[in-house]
């Protein structure tokens, strides 16, 4: 157990959606990290952020974003869902430079 | 972050040592080696990082060569729940994203 929580455990959305995934940073930790692993391949980072500013983002369009709150929690907002949004979404929280996973929101987009 | 190449899958025998390799000939001075694994659908599990001398945990050993450029890891005694993709990286510095390649399929046979 890494202390980071995650949800929903599961969604089914449509194309078009918008989604709202949660993630709860193991205690202390102020930053997190977003990744997208899609079915068979390794996980792919999305953006980070430290003490509520976005901290350096992955090859992902504008309709993917973020917010960190002041208590270090987080969420992930995706707009107008696609087909190929499909995936496990895994929050990762760090104090210093170890990342520790939480155990993802698996995303059905049809 | 600096490449790294591991080999696609191992089997090893319930009981005996689990050797991972892992070249990183790119690695620079201040570059850390991370090792995660990720259980079937599960959020990826941080198991060990070193940067030249050789660590020890309660889940692994890391062996880092003296030149820095490949290291393994080392799980001492596998179990069935061993079982799982090994993934080696080399965060950049300051640990903004993690870079998650094809990793090792480790297989445990009973």
């Amino acid at each position: 157990e890494t202390g980071v929580t995650q949800s929903p455990t599961h969604l089914i959305k449509t194309r078009g959606q918008q989604v709202t995934l949660r993630c709860s940073s193991q205690s202390g930790h102020n930053t997190v990290s977003w990744y997208q692993q899609a079915l068979g391949q390794g996980p792919q980072f999305i953006f980070q952020y430290y003490r509520e500013e976005e901290n350096g983002r992955g090859n992902f369009p504008p309709r993917f974003s973020g917010l960190q709150f002041p208590n270090y929690s987080s969420e992930l907002n995706v707009n107008a869902l696609e087909l190929d949004d499909s995936a496990l979404y895994l929050c990762a929280s760090s104090l210093q430079e170890t990342q520790y996973f939480g155990p993802g929101t698996r995303l059905l987009v049809l | 972050d600096a490449k790294t190449t591991q080999p696609p899958s191992m089997d090893c025998a319930e009981g005996r040592a689990a050797n991972l390799p892992c070249n990183h000939s790119t690695i620079s001075g201040n570059e850390y080696v991370y090792w995660y694994r990720q259980i079937h659908s599960q959020g990826p599990q941080y198991i060990i990082h070193g940067l030249k001398n050789n660590e020890t945990n309660e889940m692994a050993s890391l062996i880092i060569t003296e030149d820095r450029k490949s290291s393994t890891l080392i799980l001492p005694h596998a179990t069935l729940r061993d079982t799982a993709v090994y993934y080696c990286i080399i965060p950049n510095f300051g640990n903004e994203k993690l870079t998650f390649g094809t990793g090792t399929r480790l297989t445990i046979i009973p």
